[in-house]
């Protein structure tokens, strides 16, 4: 299998800014994936990224280094709704296999 | 435009019994993936359809696990019989296709609890 890495749980104040790192070691690489998933319900997607740099959508930026094996989620203005778990999946190979990260729960408070 | 459909949300059977989740698709996606996710973990794939053909079962325990999309759309997955470390949330996922940039859309999930 894949080698991706995130930290566990991350706690942080509303209307502050949160960087949610992701490294990963897989053979060949094509395409990182962040997905938001709440408790009890579906992951959904927030950002693809398959090339260095920075993707920029709103309160959510990814960057990715491939060089690095490194990734990391930023989210900004944190909201209350916001809390959730942030899962990081990498495409190892030009295949539909995503391998995904355990996920780091974020804990937004007022 | 409707999501991934699933059903039963939540599930609690004996070990040893059978069964059984059901996943409906978005209209149009030929791609359909099975997950299984445990408690504090990231989703882990177990099958794959492109339409109605399993290209990809490698991750299925086949000894008890089956799983069938008839006609490329609905798909089901079962297991008999369940063992106590079934315990999880069974996810299902289409996408338009497994190339490139295509998202995987995500159904709600069913919670088994096996007792």
């Amino acid at each position: 299998g894949q080698n991706i890495d995130q930290p566990t749980e991350m706690t942080a104040t509303e209307g502050a800014i949160v960087q949610i790192n992701c490294t990963y070691q897989t053979s060949g690489f094509n395409g990182l994936f962040w997905y938001q998933q709440h408790a009890g319900e579906a992951p959904t997607f927030l950002s693809y990224n398959v090339l260095d740099g920075l993707e920029e959508k709103g309160r959510f930026s990814s960057f990715l280094s491939r060089s690095k094996g490194y990734s990391y989620l930023l989210l900004k203005e944190l909201q209350m709704k916001d809390s959730a778990s942030y899962l990081c999946a990498v495409r190892p190979r030009i295949d539909y296999k995503l391998s995904f990260g355990a996920g780091t729960t974020v804990t937004v408070r007022a | 435009e409707a999501g991934v459909v699933q059903s039963p949300r939540y599930k609690i059977i004996e070990k040893k019994q059978p069964v059984a989740f059901w996943c409906n698709p978005i209209s149009g996606h030929n791609t359909l993936y099975w997950y299984r996710q445990n408690l504090g973990q990231g989703p882990e794939l177990l099958i794959r359809y492109e339409n109605e053909e399993a290209v990809d079962d490698s991750q299925l325990p086949k000894d008890r696990f089956s799983a069938e999309r008839l006609k490329g759309v609905d798909s089901t997955l079962k297991i008999q019989p369940a063992e106590l470390g079934d315990s999880a949330v069974y996810l299902c996922a289409s996408s338009l296709s497994w190339r490139g940039d295509n998202e995987q859309f995500f159904g709600p999930g069913t919670r088994l609890t096996v007792l």
